[in-house]
């Protein structure tokens, strides 16, 4: 069965700590592996689309990597504003774009 | 980022009624429109994916009588809940997809329906 895993499921940091958040995903045909940020009673918000191993994408602090097996979310000197909960997704080719949601990691920056 | 608008944001009605809820994108065109459930720290749970003119694909276990999706334009895709009941009282959530993008989809702000 394809699926996608998130750890760890909740991290809590000092302002300015640095950390990982790590997404691994065991799908056949992998189209594509996104990453959004939740808000309490929001919807996702996107923050990235990688596509193929060694990509690499970067916004502000957030760093986005992706190997065969997982994706990490790295957070540079995190600020409280960066509370949330991070998801990842995978879509597979031939499944029209849907998206497969890990559980999430909810991550709290104290300041 | 584009903008998917998701309307109403929050919704209370009794149980044995239906509920609409309606989801726009605002500055592109929607090729496919997706809907989510979710409980509370639990993550999205695909109910249906839409293409504009065509039936809705619902997911195993989703029942499309209960649930009915009308996406009848590229820009509008619509949820009702018939016959609402308590446990249908959830956190429900659009997104949308452009035809470009690989597969980027945006989403809407999510609906709170709480059925009394």
């Amino acid at each position: 069965e394809d699926q996608v895993t998130q750890s760890p499921e909740a991290l809590r940091l000092q302002e300015g700590e640095s950390s990982s958040l790590n997404c691994s995903y065991t799908v056949s045909g992998l189209r594509g592996l996104f990453w959004y940020r939740q808000d309490p009673g929001k919807g996702p918000e996107f923050l990235f689309t990688l596509y193929s191993a060694g990509e690499e994408k970067e916004k502000e602090r957030l760093k986005a990597t992706l190997t065969k097996k997982e994706s990490f979310l790295h957070i540079t000197a995190p600020k409280p504003e960066d509370s949330a909960t991070y998801l990842c997704a995978v879509t597979q080719r031939g499944s029209n774009y849907k998206l497969t949601f890990g559980k999430g990691t909810l991550l709290t920056v104290n300041p | 980022g584009a903008v998917v608008s998701q309307h109403p944001s929050w919704v209370i009605c009794k149980s044995g009624t239906s509920v609409k809820i309606e989801c726009r994108s605002l500055d592109f065109q929607a090729t496919t429109m997706f809907w989510y459930r979710q409980f509370p720290k639990q993550s999205l749970m695909l109910m249906a994916t839409s293409n504009e003119g065509s039936k809705a694909t619902y997911e195993q276990g989703v029942e499309k009588d209960k649930f009915l999706i009308n996406h009848a334009s590229l820009t509008l895709s619509t949820l009702t809940v018939t016959s609402a009941h308590p446990e249908d009282s959830s956190f429900y959530i659009c997104s949308a997809r452009a035809g470009q993008g690989g597969g980027k989809a945006f989403f809407g702000q999510g609906t709170r329906l709480t059925v009394v």
